[in-house]
């Protein structure tokens, strides 16, 4: 069975910096892409980074661009997503997805909530 | 303001059939393919339809999937309750570099 499960959200203020984490089971991380997506409090889906299977391409949403840096551990079946330089419009639960061939994002975890806030 | 456009809400009888329009340009759905997501209240999203028009495995045909030039649509027959749930289209913009979703729709099932 799929299962990714993402960790690591919490409290932090503006400009501070947090390391979320997905965690992968149920198949070959390595042959997959990968893509982060967030949601803020009663708002819509935004796409935010995505990673091909060896880390050699990535691509960013333009508002997070030069802050955010999205990497992963094939050995250790997992996504991360660094955030740096955080402000109060990052406030949203970030959800890890499994980009499928020719399906993209078919498996998501259940999200983790970031709160950038003083 | 989304890259795609969708229509804020929609709604329909249990029963009946509703479809919901996701338009956009020439660097995304009119040059790759389309994706629907269903969001169930504090639920993450769940793929419904990829490729304009495939359903994965254990989506009930009475969703379906098509795209036109540079729009899409989603259609849900046989209207159930269980269907109220917000709707997204997804897709690539190749002038971006990056993944785009619609604002969503919400269905109301009356």
């Amino acid at each position: 069975e799929v299962q990714l499960v993402e960790s690591g959200g919490g409290l932090v203020q503006p400009g501070g910096s947090l390391r979320v984490s997905c965690q992968a089971s149920g198949f070959t991380l390595s042959t997959y892409w990968m893509s982060w997506v967030r949601q803020a409090p009663g708002k819509g889906l935004e796409w935010v980074a995505n990673i091909k299977q060896d880390g050699s391409e990535k691509y960013y949403v333009d508002s997070v661009k030069g802050r955010f840096t999205v990497s992963r551990d094939n050995a250790k079946n997992s996504v991360y997503l660094q955030m740096n330089s955080l402000r109060a419009e990052d406030t949203a639960v970030y959800y890890c997805a499994r980009d499928g061939p020719g399906r993209p994002r078919d498996y998501w975890g259940q999200g983790t909530l970031v709160t950038v806030s003083s | 303001q989304s890259v795609l456009t969708q229509p804020p809400s929609v709604s329909a009888a249990p029963g009946q059939k509703v479809t919901i329009s996701c338009s956009g340009s020439s660097s995304n759905i009119g040059n790759t393919y389309v994706s629907w997501y269903q969001q169930s209240p504090g639920t993450a999203p769940k793929l419904l339809i990829y490729d304009n028009n495939k359903r994965p495995s254990g989506i009930p045909d009475r969703f379906s999937g098509s795209k036109s030039g540079t729009s899409a649509t989603l259609g849900i027959t046989g209207l159930q309750t269980g269907d109220e749930a917000d709707y997204y289209c997804g897709t690539w913009d190749s002038s971006l570099s990056a993944g785009v979703f619609g604002g969503g729709t919400k269905l109301t099932v009356l």
